[in-house]
């Protein structure tokens, strides 16, 4: 079993759409999550953060299920600008440090 | 701040051909990270420096090598280029483990 697993999709969805990606990890002793965000052939940015307590930043939400080992990202109002692929990033506790592991990502694309 | 730059953007190496990635970032970040990204996959982590003087081998670091001599530069050598190091090559660093990557533009490598 990978690390880290995302559906790749791609996720075809219609402006206005509410869309969810989850992402799984194998690591029960996995420290802190994040989504990346990553545009055709540019360099990742950080989308946000994931909490225990969830947390939301205008049209996306974020939740952490640690008893299921799981994050997973929810973005409402779907724009055409949110068409990217999302990177789900895990750290794993390894040799005295934390280590990020990334998923493969999940391709979003938003049509008119 | 210019954030974390590499350099070449681009470049084209023969078979056997060796050469060193530049990465620099200005933010006084502990952590320095070298991943490869493959068309359609996640990043992998190849190696990574916890502080100057320190690093340490992640994922796929073979055909690679990497030194830290100062907080700012992480340069990333390879020896005897292969075609299956054909790849993009992301630089990013972070001020703790658990904390937010901030990567570089990327240096897009092809070996023939």
């Amino acid at each position: 079993r990978k690390e880290v697993e995302q559906d790749p999709g791609p996720f075809n969805v219609p402006e206005g759409a509410t869309v969810a990606f989850n992402c799984t990890y194998s690591n029960s002793a996995s420290q802190s999550f994040f989504w990346y965000r990553q545009d055709c052939r540019k360099e990742p940015k950080l989308l946000m953060s994931v909490y225990s307590s969830g947390n939301e930043d205008g049209r996306f939400t974020a939740q952490l299920n640690r008893a299921s080992q799981y994050i997973s990202l929810l973005i409402r109002d779907s724009k055409l600008s949110d068409s990217a692929t999302y990177l789900c990033v895990v750290n794993l506790a390894s040799r005295g440090s934390y280590i990020p592991t990334f998923g493969r990502g999940t391709s979003l694309i938003v049509h008119p | 701040n210019a954030g974390v730059t590499q350099t070449p953007k681009f470049r084209i190496l023969k078979i056997g051909q060796s050469m060193t990635l530049q990465c620099a970032q200005d933010m006084n970040h502990n952590y320095m990270y070298w991943y490869r990204q493959d068309p359609g996959m996640g990043l992998k982590l190849i190696y990574y420096s916890v502080g100057a003087g320190i690093t340490d081998k992640g994922e796929v670091p073979n055909g690679y090598n990497v030194s830290r001599s100062t907080t700012e530069d992480f340069p990333l050598r390879l020896e005897l280029a292969a075609p299956s190091q054909t790849s993009v090559y992301f630089c990013a660093s972070s001020y703790w483990a658990s904390d937010t990557q901030y990567f570089g533009p990327g240096t897009r490598l092809t070996v023939l």
